[in-house]
């Protein structure tokens, strides 16, 4: 079974940091494009990040851009975003979410997700 | 950035009855589109993929259709289980962006 499990959220202030971790098992995740994605408690959803399953290239959304880092570790089966400059707007449900790929080619959509980490940004 | 556009906002229907909701996007995104199902408390559930591939595991009663700028979601007999919110996704380029979601609510 495919599970994917965030940790790292929790409380921190304006212009403060916070890592995000994501732990993947059940499927062999250095084969897999990996992304984060948000969502504002009660809003929609936002993309934040891709990285590569080889870790080779990484995109980022333009309200995040310079700010968070996405990085993974293949031998630890693990995803993480880096979020620094952390701003009031960056509250949200912090997801990973693990690309779809069929026998033959991959969909740049989300077939599974975590639980979701909340990340709350406030003095 | 190509912005997705859902529309209703929220709908309300009964069991049994056929919903449709429509997407469109701002720029043409061939058969790049995907929908999700999301419930309160609870992460997206992936439904359709390249606008018309229904996800393995999702009932035949969900559909999609489309091409271009514009795409629908069919659900064409409700059940109790598929009031939640449902949000369009496309994939044809970076940034991945997503509708505003769409509420289904019972009657």
């Amino acid at each position: 079974e495919v599970q994917l499990v965030e940790s790292g959220g929790g409380l921190v202030k304006p212009g403060g940091s916070l890592r995000l971790s994501c732990t993947a098992s059940g499927f062999s995740f250095s084969n897999y494009n990996m992304n984060w994605v948000r969502q504002v408690p009660g809003k929609g959803l936002e993309w934040v990040s891709f990285i590569r399953s080889s870790g080779s290239d990484m995109y980022y959304a333009d309200s995040v851009k310079g700010r968070f880092t996405i990085s993974r570790d293949n031998a630890k089966n693990s995803l993480y975003l880096q979020m620094n400059s952390l701003r009031a707007e960056d509250t949200a449900v912090y997801y990973c979410a693990r690309e779809y790929c069929g026998s033959n080619t991959c969909y740049e959509v989300f077939d599974n997700w975590g639980q979701g980490t909340l990340v709350t940004v406030s003095s | 950035d190509v912005q997705m556009t859902q529309s209703p906002s929220s709908v309300s229907a009964s069991v049994g009855d056929r919903v449709t909701i429509t997407c469109r996007a701002s720029l043409g995104i061939t058969n790049w589109l995907a929908w999700y199902q999301q419930k309160p408390g609870k992460a997206p559930k992936l439904l359709i993929y390249s606008a018309s591939s229904l996800q393995s595991g999702v009932p035949s009663r969900f559909s999609g259709s489309g091409s271009g700028t514009d795409f629908t979601l069919t659900i064409s007999s409700l059940q109790p289980e598929d009031f939640a919110t449902y949000y369009c996704q496309q994939a044809n380029s970076f940034p991945y962006t997503f509708g505003q979601g769409t509420k289904l609510e019972i009657k």
